[in-house]
């Protein structure tokens, strides 16, 4: 199938600092891709969709300034966490429709963030 | 919020059949049934979708009732690796995935 790929796979920041997260479609191209949070023991959570070429959508209750949505080409969808604190600490996951109406998307691998 | 409801948990045999039921009474017309599954710790894999046909694939088969407002996953002969949590969901389109609480699935040797 096609292939999602996430870097990095885990990251550890100080509270305050911002934290980058790349999504990559590898064989595809992807006009669309999706941002998911989990938190321990819980279910994906959906964060925004990021549309390339426009501001990405976010879902009720997350917020855009601080959850920095970038889509600026038909491979690359990044998310930046910016100002983090430990209540940011979460599995960040993306994911991207990879062929026509109908099909099945793919996830990346997710991305563990730890502010401390 | 999701459409779909599923047993929390279920337990399995090595070797065994893994039936795993979902309930979409609410289901639309276009929507399209999607199962994936997540190991602990990584991204979500996908494993069937379908419309109201069953379907089958190299890693399982899609039973979907004629209503369409149930369906079952069977996953053959489960083996140790299929422990995971596994997500029913309906979908539109091109619209992104609503994932529930999934049932967590455990396959005992």
């Amino acid at each position: 199938g096609a292939v999602v790929s996430q870097h990095p796979s885990w990251v550890i920041c100080k509270s305050g600092t911002s934290v980058k997260i790349e999504c990559r479609s590898l064989d595809f191209q992807a006009t669309t891709m999706f941002w998911y949070r989990q938190f321990p023991k819980q279910s994906l959570m959906l964060m925004a969709t990021s549309n390339e070429g426009s501001k990405a959508t976010y879902e009720q209750g997350v917020e855009k300034d601080k959850f920095l949505i970038n889509h600026a080409s038909l491979t690359l969808s990044t998310l930046t966490v910016t100002s983090a604190h430990p209540e940011d600490s979460s599995f960040y996951i993306c994911s991207a429709n990879a062929g026509a109406t109908n099909t099945e998307a793919f996830f990346g691998q997710g991305t563990r963030l730890t502010v401390v | 919020d999701a459409k779909t409801t599923q047993p929390p948990s279920m337990d399995c045999a090595e070797g065994r059949a893994a039936n795993l039921p979902c309930n979409h009474s609410t289901i639309s017309g276009n929507e399209y049934v999607y199962w994936y599954r997540q190991i602990h710790s990584q991204g979500p894999q996908y494993i069937i979708h379908g419309l109201k046909n069953n379907e089958t694939n190299e890693m399982a088969s899609l039973i979907i009732t004629e209503d369409r407002k149930s369906s079952t996953l069977i996953l053959p002969h489960a083996t140790l690796r299929d422990t995971a949590v596994y997500y029913c969901i309906v979908r539109v389109g091109d619209t992104p995935l609503v994932f529930g609480k999934g049932t967590r699935l455990s396959v005992i040797a």
